[in-house]
């Protein structure tokens, strides 16, 4: 199993550029979430959901979107990038009651 | 206000050396509390999950205890290794099976030393 993969592992946006974050898991999880970390703050989640078609907001969801077309995909879409969303995002799968696997993260830097 | 707040926010100790890695919380109602590790550049790794009922858990040498009256929980590590580096997140989830209501801690960094 590879687990909880994302691509592109690094990025650098310019102001105003719009761009999709892959996420991929292979060990049928219902739930996959996508979290941004950035230096002195604990992960912060973004958008969650729990199965495919069904999506929910999380704490910091402004200026992303989110969709889940299949139970393996959770693509997250930065709409206009701005400075602010300079950070290091984590997707993170996992069952209802189970343990959350993370993915290796995508470091993003928006000029 | 549900908070995850982890002491020391910095550590550290010399290879081999015992050390104890706190957490307290106010989030309510409560239902699981997890620690994580996470190597510099990498994704958190989950060491423990532990539910209302359990007070201590072991994962090698990690042990985990859980005071659910005080809202405390900690972390031991054992004969700590240069591997052990890293940065260990405490994150409470306020329901059972929601990735909506889990709240993570800020983290403490820790370094071992040879």
């Amino acid at each position: 199993n590879a687990g909880v993969t994302q691509t592109p592992k690094f990025q650098v946006l310019k102001t105003g550029q719009s761009m999709t974050l892959q996420c991929a898991q292979d060990m049928n999880h219902e739930y996959m979430s996508w979290y941004r970390q950035d230096p002195g703050m604990g992960l912060r989640l973004i958008h969650y959901s729990v199965g495919a078609g069904i999506t929910d907001q999380g704490e910091v969801p402004n200026g992303y979107n989110v969709s889940r077309s299949t139970t393996e995909d959770f693509p997250l879409r930065l709409l206009s990038a701005a400075p602010s969303q300079t950070s290091v995002y984590f997707c993170a799968s996992s069952r209802p009651s189970g343990e959350q696997y993370f993915g290796p993260g995508t470091r993003l830097t928006v000029t | 206000k549900n908070q995850v707040e982890q002491s020391p926010q910095s550590l550290i100790i010399l290879e081999g050396k015992n050390c104890t890695l706190q957490c307290n919380y106010t989030v309510s109602p409560f239902s699981n509390l997890r620690w994580y590790k996470q190597d510099t550049g990498r994704g958190p790794v989950s060491l423990t999950i532990m539910t209302f009922s359990e007070n201590t858990k072991s994962n090698g040498r990690y042990t985990a205890t859980l005071d659910a009256d005080t809202k405390q929980s900690s972390l031991h590590i054992t004969a700590s290794q240069l591997s052990d580096s890293a940065s260990y997140i405490c994150v409470v989830s306020a329901v059972w099976g929601s990735q909506g209501n889990l709240i993570f801690g800020k983290g403490t960094k820790l370094s071992v030393k040879p």
